[in-house]
């Protein structure tokens, strides 16, 4: 099992509507869980971090996140086309070395006009 | 403030050559982290450092890859001798600490003919 999972997409949206990218993780101990955009040929760019559980609102985006299904969201309302790009889940999971920073492959979307 | 600045952006060179990245981390962060990001498997995690000092590499994929940090301004990752299967974006990243956002460079796009 992957330690962070995402459905690789394309997911395909209409222009206004809302978009839902979604990420399931392994490890129960994990605390802290990000989502990061990234547009094609480009470097991952924080959008929101989430630590507890319930939802967490900035602007159009807002984060989920339930612990006990090990599972975070992502919710993009009135998408725009330049909301196209991958969006990468990332977990913090313990290792013996510490907390390491974990990134699923992403989900690539497409907002259509 | 300056971000986490790579070099080289782009690098192609032949199989069995010796290969250099450079990194600069964001002044003050403490953990600097090296990704391998490839279509198949993603962003990896290869090795991070916490004040100079290597803390987990048990990403870093064989013996041919070296890293090292000699100040808190500057690392490197080494690829020695380099193959084809080594071509990806390699990315640094640099945070304050292991729970807080972390801030990618540019990456640098290593192609290995």
């Amino acid at each position: 099992q992957k330690e962070v999972e995402q459905n690789s997409g394309p997911l395909s949206v209409p222009e206004g509507a809302i978009a839902s990218l979604n990420c399931t993780y392994s490890d129960r101990g994990s605390q802290s869980f990000f989502w990061y955009r990234q547009y094609s040929g480009k470097s991952p760019e924080l959008i929101m971090f989430i630590y507890s559980n319930g939802d967490k609102e900035d602007g159009r985006f807002t984060a989920q996140l339930n612990k006990a299904s090990q599972y975070v969201s992502l919710l993009i309302r009135d998408s725009q086309p330049s909301d196209s790009a991958t969006y990468l889940c990332a977990v913090t999971i313990l290792t013996g070395g510490g907390n390491k920073l974990t990134f699923g492959t992403g989900t690539q979307l497409k907002v259509e006009l | 403030d300056a971000g986490v600045i790579q070099s080289p952006r782009h690098e192609v060179t032949e199989m069995g050559q010796e290969v250099t990245l450079r990194c600069k981390p964001i002044s003050g962060h403490d953990y600097l982290f090296w990704y391998r990001q490839t279509m198949m498997r993603g962003l990896e995690l290869l090795i991070y450092f916490n004040n100079n000092v290597p803390i987990d590499d048990s990403g870093m994929p064989e013996d041919r890859f070296s890293a090292k940090m000699p100040n808190a301004s500057f690392s490197t990752l080494k690829i020695q001798p380099s193959e084809p299967r080594d071509s990806a974006v390699y990315f640094c990243a640099s945070s304050r600490e292991t729970r807080n956002t972390i801030y990618f460079g540019e990456g640098s796009w290593l192609t290995v003919v």
